[in-house]
């Protein structure tokens, strides 16, 4: 079956823009979780959807937003960019959203300019 | 807040070496992922321990979970080139649904 699709894989933006990412979880897949990677921080949790509500969330600003529709795809979202955003977004999927397997995707490169 | 360590934050070895990278905790986990992230994907699951004193083996790949559930090892036999990657180590604990990775040894094996 297919993967996590995450869109687009590279984005270039402008500090002060906002940005949005997708992310298409594995079919039947109902939590769906984002972290930012920076050489720096490591992986760092940001949050996790499940049937449509957020269920946990890490310690980032409030620019850092998200959503997942009914078909369990999310969006998250990035307002008021800053030099310091520039990461790799990674989603993953997984069945329960506790102890099983997270599923990732191939991650989306942000670069803010 | 746990504190989650991974040593060495680096390592590059030549094809054929031995390696073990190690993940320390200040806290108990209920179990504990190890992920390979490999240039340029995300990072995919190797194994899950949960039994304290448990041992995984992987093909060349040796995981043990402390006898006290709060550290883990991995231990690679005979390194190739392909097991060149990120490795983070993901306790679980408690009920908040979130992923907590440390952050990484970066491995690099030398042809």
């Amino acid at each position: 079956k297919a993967g996590v699709t995450q869109t687009p894989r590279y984005l270039i933006k402008t500090r002060g823009q906002q940005v949005t990412l997708s992310c298409s979880p594995i079919s039947g897949h109902r939590s769906v979780s984002w972290y930012q990677q920076t050489p720096g921080q490591g992986l760092q949790f940001l949050f996790e959807y499940f049937s449509e509500t957020q269920r946990n969330k890490g310690n980032f600003p409030g620019r850092f937003s998200g959503r997942q529709f009914s078909n369990s795809r999310s969006e998250m979202n990035v307002s008021t960019l800053e030099l310091g955003d520039s990461a790799l977004y990674l989603c993953a999927s997984s069945s329960v959203g506790q102890t099983t397997e997270a599923f990732f995707g191939q991650g989306t490169r942000l670069t803010v300019v | 807040t746990q504190l989650l360590e991974q040593s060495p934050q680096f390592l590059s070895i030549q094809e054929g070496e031995n390696l073990t990278v190690y993940c320390n905790s200040s806290s108990v986990f209920s179990s504990l992922q190890w992920y390979r992230q490999e240039p340029g994907e995300g990072p995919v699951l190797l194994v899950t321990v949960v039994t304290g004193g448990e041992v995984k083996k992987l093909k060349r790949l040796t995981f043990q979970f402390g006898d006290a559930r709060k550290d883990s090892s991995l231990h690679i036999t005979a390194a190739q080139p392909g097991d060149t990657g990120l490795y983070l180590c993901a306790p679980r604990g408690g009920s908040n649904y979130k992923l907590t990775f440390g952050k990484g040894t970066l491995l690099t094996v030398n042809p």
